[in-house]
């Protein structure tokens, strides 16, 4: 089993869409968790943090489900910009250093 | 300010073939990071440093060595390539201390060994 889980994709929207991508991770002893973009043939970028509350940043909401292990994140109003593939990361303290592990991220496709 | 820079951008190699991949930051981070990035997976580290003159193996460190000799500066080499590192390589960077932080990523370069 994948330490980080998550849907491949592609999810194909149409502007102006809700979608929303969900994340499972293993590792109960996960202290923090991150969303993160790649635009194709790009580096990876910091989009959101996830904290336990729940979190918002414009048309972005991420929410952590400690108990299930379970990550999401909600766009609303896609816009064509967003699309790229975003990556669910989680990251734990392990043999001496804060260890990120990335899942292989979900693919968004926003179409006119 | 550059923030993580990656050379060659891209690069091909044959089989059994050396080089070096060199990775420069000037945000002054403690440590710094190589992972590769292979279709269908996510990004995977092979080694990591904590700061300068020290290195550790990641999760896939077999077939590559690194080196830091100066704070801004990682290297990694792969002594004899091998097709299985045909691969995107990432660059990142980041603070310490904190469990919430963020890593900075170079561009990456792209690899071919055939």
């Amino acid at each position: 089993r994948k330490e980080v889980e998550q849907d491949p994709g592609p999810f194909n929207v149409p502007e102006g869409a809700t979608v929303a991508f969900n994340c499972t991770y293993s590792n109960s002893a996960s202290q923090s968790f991150f969303w993160y973009r790649q635009d194709c043939r790009k580096e990876p970028k910091l989009l959101m943090s996830v904290y336990s509350s729940g979190n918002e940043d414009g048309r972005f909401t991420a929410q952590l489900n400690r108990a299930s292990q379970y990550i999401s994140l909600l766009i609303r109003d896609s816009k064509l910009s967003d699309s790229a593939t975003y990556l669910c990361v989680v990251n734990f303290y392990s043999g001496g250093y804060n260890k990120l592990i990335f899942g292989a991220g979900t693919r968004l496709a926003v179409h006119p | 300010n550059a923030g993580v820079t990656q050379t060659p951008k891209f690069r091909v190699l044959k089989t059994g073939q050396s080089m070096t991949l060199l990775c420069a930051q000037d945000m002054n981070h403690e440590y710094m990071y190589w992972y590769r990035q292979d279709p269908g997976m996510g990004l995977r580290l092979i080694h990591y440093s904590v700061g300068e003159g020290t290195t550790a193996k990641g999760e896939v460190p077999d077939g590559y060595n690194v080196s830091r000799l100066k704070k801004q500066n990682f290297l990694l080499g792969l002594e004899s390539a091998a097709p299985s590192q045909t691969s995107v390589y990432f660059c990142a960077s980041s603070y310490t201390t904190t469990e919430d932080y963020e890593q900075y990523f170079g561009p990456g370069t792209r690899l071919t060994v055939t």
